[in-house]
């Protein structure tokens, strides 16, 4: 049972408009929310995180949303740009434990 | 170059041989972690280190066994594996396991094909 879900396995999004990328989570007592982004042949790297004791975080073109009572958060992009395209996964943690990794969305930016 | 170094970068062999996949870290970080990532699959935690010490196995088949010599190298050594354990294998830091403060930080990935 997967406790972290990205339902959209890909998305395509024309440069200069707003890419949003979507994750749900099944577990309440996870506290602490990332994105990472992954280059073909690269590691995954930290992209923006989120405390659950926020609804938003906001890093340059980078902004997460999250919805606690709904159980998702959200990674929008503005604005999206061809070097944008790439793998992003949602990770989520409840303090002691490890982080649960969702299965990724691959975002294709079109110039 | 993000810190965390895995060679090698590709490997090839067969289901006889045996090989190690090392992981070197020098950010400081105490928790040391082994994923699996698999075609259209998330990412599967397989091994936790966290100051030297295993405190997770993810129940991993034993024809993967890792080990930690010290907080800043982690290896995994594979013997007779199989077709389907071909997939990329990441590790990744932290500064403690289990603290989400401060995230990941994840090597380059050892692609692995089982021949």
């Amino acid at each position: 049972d997967q406790q972290v879900k990205q339902n959209s396995p890909s998305l395509s999004v024309q440069e200069g408009r707003i890419s949003i990328l979507n994750c749900d989570y099944t577990n309440s007592m996870f506290d602490y929310f990332l994105w990472y982004k992954k280059y073909p042949a690269e590691g995954p790297t930290f992209l923006i995180s989120i405390s659950s004791i926020k609804d938003k975080n906001e890093d340059g073109r980078f902004t997460v949303f999250l919805n606690k009572s709904a159980k998702h958060l959200s990674l929008h992009i503005v604005p999206s740009q061809p070097g944008d395209s790439a793998v992003y996964f949602c990770a989520a943690i409840n303090y002691g434990q490890n982080f649960v990794f969702g299965p990724g969305t691959r975002l294709s930016v079109l110039p | 170059e993000t810190g965390v170094t895995q060679t090698p970068r590709h490997l090839v062999m067969g289901m006889t041989n045996k090989k190690s996949l090392k992981c070197e870290q020098h950010l400081g970080h105490n928790a040391m972690y082994w994923y699996k990532q698999s075609a259209k699959k998330p990412l599967e935690l397989m091994f936790v280190y966290n100051f030297k010490e295993q405190t997770e196995n993810n129940s991993v088949p034993s024809r993967f066994s890792p080990e930690c010599p010290n907080s800043s190298h982690l290896f995994l050594h594979l013997h007779t594996l199989q077709p389907e354990d071909s997939a990329l294998y990441l590790c990744a830091s932290s500064q403690e396991s289990g603290q989400g403060d401060y995230g990941y930080t994840f090597g380059s990935g050892t692609r692995l094909t089982v021949v």
